[in-house]
């Protein structure tokens, strides 16, 4: 039973057009994350949820808009598509870091714009 | 600025011998520190993390990290590397404000047999 499920897990498009990534996660946790892997590898936060409510945006652009219809779902919605939005993307979901918690990562979703 | 630092953007090591992947991070407050595993085409898995207490802390795998706060450092130790081990490695810092984490570039881990 996934922990963290992402669809679609591959998505190839043109530019310009809008798709949309969804994440759900079945662990109960409040907290739930957006974050892109770039063609380095590097991971860097987009978006955190606390119970449906936006708590972390990290001055991403405004193509980007996230939406938790509830705690155990959050969605990624990119309009206008660009070359640059190429990147894997990855949900997660938390409890409280404070309380000894850590992040559980879906198996991402890997965007190409063409 | 605040960050965490992995000096060594590729490793390679033979398997059966000893492994350590080195991490920094630039915070003042007692952080929280993890290392997570990321296998190809997957996503990724807690190896293991820190939070108080002990500064040597026990993961999976065989892995472990020892936290040292006069160098601002939690490297990752493995005695005996497999070839399943292949693998990338990041370090991260969370904030127990947030629950963000910040990770590090990562550390890609080559096994030779």
């Amino acid at each position: 039973d996934t922990a963290v499920s992402q669809t679609p897990k591959y998505l190839v498009t043109q530019m310009g057009n809008d798709k949309s990534i969804k994440c759900e996660q079945n662990l109960g946790h409040d907290t739930m994350y957006w974050y892109k892997q770039d063609s380095k590898k590097f991971l860097k936060i987009m978006f955190s949820y606390n119970n449906k409510e936006l708590i972390i945006n990290e001055t991403v652009p405004n193509r980007f808009s996230p939406k938790s219809p509830d705690k155990a779902h959050l969605n990624l919605h990119i309009n206008s598509l660009e070359l640059g939005d190429s990147a894997v993307y990855f949900c997660a979901s938390s409890t409280p870091l404070a309380g000894g918690g850590e992040l559980f990562f879906g198996e991402g979703s890997r965007l190409t714009v063409l | 600025a605040q960050s965490v630092t992995q000096p060594d953007i590729h490793i390679t090591v033979s398997e059966g011998a000893s492994l350590e992947l080195r991490c920094n991070y630039s915070y003042g407050a007692t952080p929280y520190l993890f290392w997570y595993v990321q296998s190809p085409g997957q996503g990724l898995q807690l190896l293991l993390k820190y939070f108080s207490g002990d500064t040597l802390v026990q993961g999976i795998k065989g892995f472990e990290a020892e936290f040292k706060r006069s160098q601002s450092s939690f490297n990752l130790r493995k005695p005996s590397v497999h070839w399943s081990d292949a693998a990338e490695y990041f370090c991260a810092y969370g904030s127990s404000n947030t629950g963000k984490l910040i990770f590090g570039q990562g550390t890609t881990l080559q096994v030779k047999p």
